[in-house]
Formats: C-alpha cells, structure tokens, sequence
C-alpha cells in the first residue's frame, strides 16, 4: 500500500517547455488534488477533482491543465513553463472533496525549477 | 486572499521548551485540521477539530478550537527535536481546504 505517489521527484525545465506531473492513489479515494507550495506562501490549491470524471479549478489554475485519467490517477500539465512556476507540487488525496474533515493524503512532492 | 493567519511564522527553541502556535481567521470555521510537514516531505494530518470549544490532545501536542471558531492554537509540552517541522493549518472551503503559511519550528538539542 503505496498510498500517494508522484513523478518526477525532480524535475528542471527551460522556458517555454511542457511536461506533464503523474500522481497516483491506491487508497481508492474519490478526491484529488494538486498543490503548489512556495516559500512564505503555504500550499495553494491548483485544481482538484471530487470524483471521478470531474475537475475544477482552484486558487492558482492559471498555466496549468489537469487531467482525471480515472479513479487512481490525477495528472498536472504544464503546456508553456515559466519561471513564475518553479515550485514544489504536491498530489494528495480523500475520501470525498464533499466533506472537508476527511483527511487529505499527500505525497512526496516534485521539485520543479523552471530557468 | 489570505483567510487564514499562523503566527509566529518561525520558532527556534531549545529541546525540553514548551511552545504554542496559533491560527487565526476573521471568519467562522466549519472544521479546522493540523498537519505537519518534515522537510522533503508532504505535509500529515495531526487533528482535525469541529466543535467550539473542542481540546484534543495527541501524546505531547495540545490543541484547541476556540469558541467562536475562528481560530485554533497547538501547544507543545516539552519539544523534541523530532517535532522540528512546519506546522500548516487548514480550513474547510466549498468542498477543499484552504491551509495558512504556516509555522516553522526548529527544536535544538
């Protein structure tokens, strides 16, 4: 029982280049969700997903798209990098988006610098 | 929009210290959690509190939901260096949480 994991682990991109954030729950959980966290700022919800099929943006969803590959898998794409979006990015996971005292998993994050 | 306020933004104490952290908000909780992140590491719930007035305690942490519900303390009794960590809490928000910028505590040998 893996719980939730991300790759890259790390991760250095130019300007201007793609690449797409994996992130993976065995927990059978119906929410994820993908965080940025900078320092001073705290974690910042990008987008999530209540369930399966779903998704909806968060706090900070501008150059991002995410994808609901289906219930296990929650993906974060990077079309156009920029510098602005060098950062740490954590997946994490719950039982239901629908109730907020569930706990949220997260996982190991990706380091991501953007030069 | 920072809704919710975490102070101090850093701590440095000796082992054997006790300390307490707080979180604020100018707004009604519906539900506060705890989590505490180790460096390289994604942050892990330690409590979630729901009820005014609530105490919970977790071996050496302390923590307490106000009244009011609009803010929420941590209190450690006698720190370790294992509790060296940033301390983040998060409100819930439509359906999410919506976490402050956390406590950063380093606890000396």
């Amino acid at each position: 029982n893996a719980g939730v994991t991300q790759t890259p682990k790390f991760q250095v991109l130019k300007t201007g280049q793609s690449m797409t954030l994996q992130c993976a729950q065995d927990m059978n959980h119906n929410s994820m969700y993908w965080y940025r966290q900078d320092p001073g700022m705290g974690l910042r919800l990008i987008y999530y997903s209540a369930s399966e099929g779903t998704t909806d943006k968060g706090e900070v969803p501008n150059g991002y798209n995410v994808s609901r590959l289906n219930k296990r898998e929650f993906s974060l794409r990077l079309e156009s990098a920029a510098p602005s979006q060098t950062s740490v990015y954590f997946c994490a996971s719950s039982v239901s988006a629908l109730d907020p005292t569930y706990e949220q998993y997260f996982g190991p994050g990706t380091r991501l610098t953007v030069t | 929009t920072q809704l919710l306020e975490q102070s101090p933004q850093f701590l440095s104490i000796q082992e054997g210290e006790n300390l307490t952290v707080y979180c604020n908000s100018s707004s009604v909780f519906s539900s506060l959690q705890w989590y505490r992140q180790e460096p390289g590491e994604g942050p892990v719930l330690l409590v979630t509190v729901v009820t005014g007035g609530e105490v919970k305690k977790l071996k050496r942490l302390t923590f307490q939901f106000g009244d009011a519900r609009k803010d929420s303390s941590l209190h450690i009794t006698a720190a370790q260096p294992g509790d060296t960590g940033l301390y983040l809490c998060g409100r819930g928000s439509q359906g999410n949480l919506i976490f402050g910028k956390g406590t950063k505590l380093s606890v000396k040998p």
